[in-house]
This record gives structure tokens, C-alpha cells and sequence, in this order.
């Protein structure tokens, strides 16, 4: 009963460097987003997937990248880590959309990354 | 424009007491969803009610109520008899049927505190 597992919780990078932000989904969900959330703000999507092979752009991709080999996994990618990608990142999944809409989004822990 | 406006940066409640937290949101899209979620000081977003746009009646869970009042774009969420267990953010979230390409992406306010006193 794992639903939406993140790794790592906290991480801390030096300016420049890269890094990935796992998330593992078992529920068999079609859909999954990653977030960031700034302190005080609501989330904000970064990118989104809505099944194997799919990547999308959200909001504020820029920085980071997807993958999604598989309907579990869809980690983030942070190349060249800058400040302002200070943030904590969820990671979420939802079945695929069906004409009753309600299709509640997973969270998963969020993960805390600082750049300095 | 937001699409979503959370009015409240925080909120004081008594405890056992209810409280109504606002909500506005902006859409043209006639087909859309409104939620709400919790997220307790560890950090974890708890989904809380669901509210479609076509939904005549408005939804309930629990000691949570969301007050759907679609002429004035407000989905303003009710926690009755307040626990200090609520003490969290709450957001406001909707989904648009064509929001960006995606069919299942939420727009979120920026949320409100909600501090219960003992």
C-alpha cells in the first residue's frame, strides 16, 4: 500500500551540479505531474505524463526533464541546479481522466532540495 | 489573471467551532473539477472533497463541506466542528477539461493557514 514513493526526502546541491528526484507509482495510475512548491505559494506543475512514453511541459519546465519508461516511474532530472530551483517537489499520479472528472490526484512526500 | 484566489493568508478557529475557508476561481471552461486539499506541517497534500461543475448538490466528507455557489465562482470549504488536528494549509485546486493540453493537471491557490486554538 506504498501508493506514491519519492526519493529523496532532502538534498542539498551545490550550484551547477545534476541530480534526479525518483517517484514510483503502484497503484497503475496513467497519469503522473511533478510539482515544486515555493515557500507560501500553492504548487506549481513542472511536468506531467499521461502515460508511458508521454511527457509534457507544465507551467515552469524550465531547468528540469522527464522521462517515463514505464507506467511506474517518472523521474525528474535537474541539470545545472541554480537557486531558484530551491523548492520542494511532489511528485503525483491519477488514473486516466473518465467523463465523471472527479480523478483525485496522489501525492507523494515531497522531496526538499536546497542549491546553494 | 489567477485562476485561482485563496483571500485568507490565515485563519484562527476555536476549537469544536466551524470555520468557512474561501475560495474563487476563474475559468470559461464549462466543464471543470474543484478540489480541496490539507497539508500538515510534515508536508504532505492530503486530498480532502471533490466538487464537479455539474454537480447539483454540493459535496460532503466527513466534517468537510465544500459550499459550491457556481454563479459567483466560489467553492468555499467548511470544516464543522473544528479539531486541532486541522491545524494545516489548505488549497484550493481546480482542473479544467483543457487546461494546457492536460486532462488531468491542477491549478492551485496559494492557500491558507488555518491555526485551531485549544
Amino acid at each position: 500500500n506504498a501508493g506514491v514513493t519519492q526519493t529523496p526526502k532532502f538534498r542539498i546541491l551545490k550550484i551547477g551540479q545534476s541530480m534526479t528526484l525518483q517517484c514510483t507509482q503502484d497503484m497503475n495510475h496513467n497519469y503522473m505531474y511533478w510539482y515544486r512548491q515555493d515557500p507560501g505559494m500553492g504548487l506549481k506543475l513542472i511536468y506531467y505524463s499521461v502515460g508511458a512514453g508521454i511527457t509534457d511541459k507544465g507551467e515552469v519546465p524550465n531547468g528540469y526533464n522527464v522521462s517515463r519508461s514505464t507506467t511506474e516511474d517518472f523521474p525528474l532530472r535537474l541539470e545545472l541546479a541554480a537557486p531558484s530551483q530551491t523548492s520542494v517537489y511532489f511528485c503525483a499520479s491519477s488514473p486516466r481522466q473518465g467523463n465523471s472528472g472527479a480523478n483525485v490526484l496522489t501525492f507523494g512526500a515531497g522531496s526538499r532540495l536546497t542549491v546553494l | 489573471a489567477q485562476k485561482i484566489t485563496q483571500t485568507q493568508p490565515g485563519m484562527f478557529v476555536q476549537e469544536k467551532e466551524a470555520v468557512t475557508l474561501d475560495c474563487t476561481y476563474d475559468t470559461s471552461d464549462p466543464s471543470y473539477g474543484l478540489f480541496w486539499y490539507k497539508q500538515p506541517s510534515s508536508g504532505e497534500m492530503i486530498f480532502l472533497i471533490y466538487q464537479g461543475s455539474y454537480d447539483q448538490q454540493n459535496a460532503t466528507e466527513g466534517r468537510y463541506s465544500l459550499n459550491f455557489q457556481k454563479a459567483r465562482k466560489s467553492a468555499n470549504l467548511v470544516i464543522s466542528a473544528s479539531q486541532l488536528g486541522d491545524s494545516a494549509m489548505y488549497f484550493c485546486a481546480m482542473r479544467e477539461r483543457n487546461y494546457g493540453g492536460s486532462q488531468g493537471n491542477l491549478i492551485f491557490g496559494k492557500g491558507t493557514k488555518l491555526s485551531v486554538k485549544p
